[in-house]
């Protein structure tokens, strides 16, 4: 099993460009999640999903969007990139609500 | 809205030390979680207790509910042991995800 996978490792985007973060999980885990970490922070959620077809706003949604088409896939999609967006994003999946979380190795994005 | 607060910060500590991380929290929770990020940047769950004590290794996890309070115990540390290491909260109803705290940076020295 690869876990869950994320691409591009590291990106470079200019301002007011958009685009897609990738994450796939081969779990067969319903919940999903989006984080990001930005230096001296804790990590906060951006987006997570309960299973197909279900997603929801967590704490720092704004600028960001995200669908779940099946149970392995939950793209991030970045519109309008900003600096602030400069960031590592995390994704995660779950088996279970609260339960034990497994990260993807994170993709860092540079907004310039 | 959980605060999760960790101290210390940072830590450097010699080989063999026995090191505790410690975490409080505001609000009752579901569950709290251990996590571990490499210094690569890769993020590992080590533990996840809602009572109790949990061992695995040379790591030891408890919990007191009712004071809202973590300690993460590493016996025996090692230089490979180091890493930022996290605390994060599982509040239960509503929105899902983890509330995290910002992390205690341990360096182990030979």
């Amino acid at each position: 099993n690869a876990g869950v996978t994320q691409t591009p490792k590291f990106r470079i985007l200019k301002i007011g460009q958009s685009m897609t973060l990738q994450c796939t999980q081969d779990m067969n885990h319903n919940y999903m999640y989006w984080y990001r970490q930005d230096p001296g922070m804790g990590l906060k959620l951006i987006y997570y999903s309960v299973g197909a077809g279900i997603t929801d706003k967590g704490e720092v949604p704004n600028g960001y969007n995200v669908s779940r088409s099946t149970t392995e896939d939950f793209p991030l999609r970045l519109e309008l990139a900003a600096p602030s967006q400069t960031s590592v994003y995390f994704c995660a999946s779950s088996p279970l609500s609260g339960g034990t979380q497994y990260f993807g190795p994170g993709t860092r994005l540079l907004v310039l | 809205k959980n605060e999760v607060e960790q101290s210390p910060q940072n830590l450097t500590a010699q080989e063999g030390e026995f090191i505790t991380i410690n975490c409080s929290y505001s609000v009752g929770i579901s569950a709290l979680h251990w996590l571990q990020q490499h210094p690569g940047g890769g993020i590992v769950s080590l533990f996840m207790l809602s009572s109790g004590k949990k061992k695995h290794g040379r790591l030891i996890a408890t919990i007191n509910i009712q004071e809202k309070h973590s300690s993460l115990h590493i016996t025996a540390s090692h230089p490979r042991d180091s890493a930022v290491y996290i605390c994060a909260v599982y509040s239960g109803g509503g929105a899902d995800g983890l509330t995290f705290g910002k992390g205690t940076h341990l360096i182990i020295q030979p």
